[in-house]
């Protein structure tokens, strides 16, 4: 079965330092990754996708994440945090079939002056 | 606007009473999610459908819930019998499904529910 972890539960940073959020996956073949974001009072909003293409990928407003097959990992960064990124992430897992998607528990990421 | 839209985005309701929740997915899309998220936590995963077929169901999701999609259109979550615990965040979603993959699902804003 598919399944992610995400390491950190809180990630604290100053505005205009690096962003590492961390995300571990679990599957029995090559999976679809996602990173969502879900702003307070607002939708889940997508921040960018995996499908086995560039295991680099870019999304929205300057984020990135790297597939890491030998490390299960798909790591979300950003190299310059801002107030507006303050909100909590969830990195999301398709399972078999293209069925549904499998979130991790989310981190909450605080940016601070 | 062409994005998922969810009604109500908040009810309150007594112990016991029967609440309905509405979801209009994007129009083209062909799947059609429902998540419930609690706080803390992330969303988890209740049933979805295929146009107006119902694929899936999650253990999470008791007797006392049922899901519609009647023409492959809008869906209804309703609780029937409401607890305590049903109180959460109610999501929905929807993507399109071609042929060998499915394209990234998009969620509308949510109904939460207060159970009192």
């Amino acid at each position: 079965a598919q399944s992610v972890t995400q390491l950190d539960s809180h990630v604290s940073v100053s505005e205009g330092t690096p962003v590492l959020l961390r995300c571990n996956y679990s599957s029995s073949y090559s999976p679809s990754l996602f990173w969502y974001v879900q702003h307070p009072n607002k939708g889940l909003q997508l921040l960018l996708k995996y499908t086995s293409a560039a295991t680099l990928v870019k999304g929205i407003n300057g984020f990135e994440a790297e597939f890491k097959k030998s490390e299960t990992s798909f790591h979300l960064t950003k190299p310059s945090a801002h107030m507006s990124d303050a909100a909590e992430y969830f990195c999301v897992v398709l399972s078999g079939g293209y069925n549904k998607l499998i979130f991790g528990a989310g981190t909450r990421l605080a940016v601070h002056p | 606007d062409t994005g998922v839209s969810q009604n109500p985005r908040h009810k309150i309701t007594k112990r016991g009473q029967n609440v309905t929740f509405r979801c209009d997915p994007i129009s083209e899309h062909n799947r059609l999610y429902w998540y419930r998220q609690t706080l803390g936590q992330g969303p988890e995963f209740l049933t979805y459908f295929q146009n107006e077929a119902q694929l899936e169901k999650s253990r999470l999701l008791s007797d006392r819930f049922s899901a519609e999609r009647p023409k492959g259109s809008f869906s209804t979550l309703e609780i029937q019998r409401t607890e305590q615990g049903d109180s959460a965040m109610y999501l929905c979603a929807s993507s399109l499904l071609l042929t060998g993959r499915n394209t990234e699902a998009f969620f509308g804003q949510g109904t939460r529910l207060t159970v009192v």
